[in-house]
């Protein structure tokens, strides 16, 4: 069974700070891991791709790999009230003709107050 | 940028019917399309992985013969939900995989709301 999971929220930060989100998975062979931003009623978009172990940074986002752990996490620095939302980790467990396929966890819901 | 569509954006339907969903991909083409469904406060769950001009394969879980599948060219997947009922309403999303990318980057559609009265 490949599991995904996050950190339980919801979490709330004030405007400016930094939020953390925590992704942890199953599947050793998983190469590949993704971070999505979900608001209610839409569909998924995609913040941040990451495959290989450290970290890679996107403007105020910054994602960090450990395959060793099987561990991965989201920092939002200077965190803004557009960033409340649910995110989403997903973590690619296909390979060959099925890449791309993505188990996702049960999301982190984020809030942040002005 | 790569654009997903996905129509109807919102169907109500009798139980019993059957309702199909189409995903597209407006502006490139797509070898590999998949189809996820999100219930209320839950994330998305993979149902099916669709390659063009093969059979889908199904999560395990997921009955494909009341989830059908069809990838009948590069730019379009179809779901057709057969008998729906009530515990199918949910939130299909579809996403499409570019062909000429060895990533397993994917761009979602906007998603389908399905409820089944």
């Amino acid at each position: 069974q490949k599991e995904v999971e996050q950190n339980s929220g919801p979490l709330s930060v004030p405007e400016g700070a930094i939020a953390s989100l925590n992704c942890t998975y199953s599947d050793r062979g998983s190469q590949s891991f993704f971070w999505y931003r979900q608001y209610s009623g839409k569909s998924p978009e995609l913040i941040m791709s990451i495959y290989s172990n450290g970290d890679k940074e996107d403007g105020r986002f910054t994602a960090q790999l450990n395959k060793a752990s099987q561990y991965v996490s989201l920092l939002i620095r200077d965190s803004q009230p557009s960033d409340s939302a649910t995110y989403l980790c997903a973590v690619n467990i296909g390979r060959g003709s099925t890449l791309g396929r993505l188990y996702f966890g049960r999301g982190t819901q984020l809030t942040v107050w002005p | 940028g790569a654009v997903v569509s996905q129509h109807p954006s919102r169907v109500i339907c009798k139980s019993g019917t059957s309702v199909k969903i189409e995903c597209r991909s407006l502006d490139f083409q797509a070898t590999t399309m998949f189809w996820y469904r999100q219930f209320p406060k839950q994330s998305l769950m993979l149902m099916a992985t669709s390659n063009e001009g093969s059979k889908a394969t199904y999560e395990q879980g997921v009955e494909k013969d009341k989830f059908l599948i069809n990838h009948a060219s590069l730019t379009l997947s179809t779901l057709t939900v057969t008998s729906a009922h009530p515990e199918d309403s949910s939130f299909y999303i579809c996403s499409a995989r570019p062909w000429e990318t060895s990533r397993d980057t994917q761009y979602f559609g906007p998603g389908t709301r399905l409820t089944v009265l």
